[in-house]
């Protein structure tokens, strides 16, 4: 069964200290990855999107690291601010190179808290 | 460059009442597209993808309906809306390799 699995479920950090989001999947075929950061009550926004032979890609504050052999990924915030507090959502996408039938698998979001 | 635009932004509706929300897309040609439905405080849930026109997939069972008249235009209903229809509703497109897009939600409120 395709599932996208994102821990912890909930996070708080003062202003200023770095964290780590973590993302497992079992999507297959897998196409890429990608974090999407999502305030409250407006659409997720694209952060990062790495295919198969990515393993870090940076935006920022915001590395993200994937490991296509462990299926796992993680979402890094160096430094954070008051505004990164969010909804961190991970996202896989299924299927082949070519392929029309691509979709979507979410998982269900780290709810990020900065403090100042 | 491609846009997604999703309306309305809020709708509060009484139950028993009709639904329709909708989605186009521009600058892009046969997209995937989905919507979503997001309760409060929980992830994102699946509740249709639709790789063509005609081509709808149901995810999960429930009181909804999905259309796509047209290549980007895509259209969430209901015959008659249930108070647990309550939630945000988010429409979004991808290709195969590239980001999704996010339209800005929708935010239903059933009374």
């Amino acid at each position: 069964k395709n599932q996208v699995e994102q821990s912890p479920q909930s996070l708080i950090i003062l202003e200023g200290k770095n964290c780590t989001l973590q993302c497992n999947y079992t999507v297959s075929p897998f196409s890429n990855l990608r974090w999407y950061k999502q305030d409250t009550g407006r659409g997720p926004v694209s952060l990062t999107i790495m295919t198969f032979s990515e393993n870090t890609k940076s935006n920022g504050r915001y590395t993200a690291t994937l490991d296509a052999d462990t299926k796992q990924s993680s979402l890094h915030i160096t430094a954070s601010q008051l505004s990164d507090s969010a909804s961190y959502i991970c996202v896989v996408s299924w299927g082949n190179r070519g392929s029309t039938l691509g979709r979507l698998y979410f998982g269900r979001g780290t709810q990020l808290t900065v403090w100042p | 460059s491609q846009t997604i635009h999703q309306w309305p932004a809020t709708l509060v509706q009484p139950v028993g009442s009709p639904l329709s929300l909708e989605c186009t897309v521009e600058g892009t040609s046969n997209p995937n597209l989905y919507w979503y439905r997001q309760a409060a405080g929980r992830g994102l849930q699946l509740l249709f993808y639709s790789v063509g026109i005609g081509q709808i997939s149901s995810e999960v069972p429930q009181n909804l309906s999905a259309s796509r008249p047209q290549d980007r235009q895509f259209i969430l209903s209901s015959k008659k809306l249930l108070l647990s229809d309550s939630g945000f509703y988010l429409c979004a497109w991808s290709d195969w390799n590239t980001e999704a897009f996010f339209g800005q939600g929708t935010r239903l409120t059933v009374v």
